[in-house]
């Protein structure tokens, strides 16, 4: 079975601009979710989708946002870029989210926002 | 405001003895825990996790220790191996949660 695969890899953008992240899951898996690390945070979590719904949401601006597509398919959009936008934007799968699933991860997307 | 705590930022294991790496929380809403592994440009990799129903469980080499009145657990690595040099992080949820709190990361090494 293929891992959860997230692109770009790495990706720099300047102050201002907007960002589109993507994320395929594990097949099968219904619930992906979206964290932040930061050096200084760790991994915060921004938000959860199930079934194309939006179940949970993290403490970050309305900046992040999100969807997820009929397919499982997730992305996720910065807007209006800050530069402590910095960070490795990890994308995780489950079957079906919540406790008895454990999330796997993809190797995350690199933005540096200049 | 880290609901979950991994207060040492690194450790240092000789091959073959134990390795010990603890977790303090704060929430007492959290009823499942979990140890994840990370390499360099790697995300995550699950590990182990614990219900708060146990106080111990076991994975081959892998053991986790969950004190619920002292909010605290640990993962204990027996023996340690030069493969489990990698980052550590502790995470944690309510039972009916689908975000993970996570803590900062213990960074191990393990040298031969």
């Amino acid at each position: 079975k293929a891992g959860v695969t997230q692109t770009p890899r790495y990706l720099i953008k300047t102050r201002g601009q907007q960002v589109t992240l993507s994320c395929s899951p594990i097949s099968g898996h219904r619930s992906v979710s979206w964290y932040q690390q930061t050096p200084g945070q760790g991994l915060q979590f921004l938000f959860e989708y199930f079934s194309e719904t939006q179940r949970n949401k993290g403490n970050f601006p309305g900046r992040f946002s999100g969807r997820q597509f009929s397919n499982s398919r997730s992305e996720m959009n910065v807007s209006t870029l800050e530069l402590g936008d910095s960070a490795l934007y990890l994308c995780a799968s489950s079957y079906l989210g919540g406790t008895n699933s454990p999330l796997h991860f993809g190797n995350g997307t690199r933005l540096t926002v200049t | 405001d880290q609901q979950v705590k991994q207060n040492s930022p690194s450790l240092s294991v000789q091959e073959g003895r134990i390795s010990i790496l603890n977790c303090d929380y704060t929430n007492s809403m959290f009823d499942y825990f979990l140890w994840y592994k990370k390499y360099p440009a790697e995300g995550p990799t699950f590990l182990i996790s614990i219900s708060s129903i146990k106080d111990k469980n076991e994975d081959g080499r892998f053991t986790v220790f969950l004190n619920k009145s002292a909010k605290h657990l640990s993962l204990h690595i027996v023996p340690s191996q030069p493969g489990d040099s990698a980052v550590y992080f502790c995470a944690a949820s309510p039972n009916s949660g689908y975000a993970l709190n996570f803590g900062k990361g213990t960074s191990l090494l393990v040298t031969p």
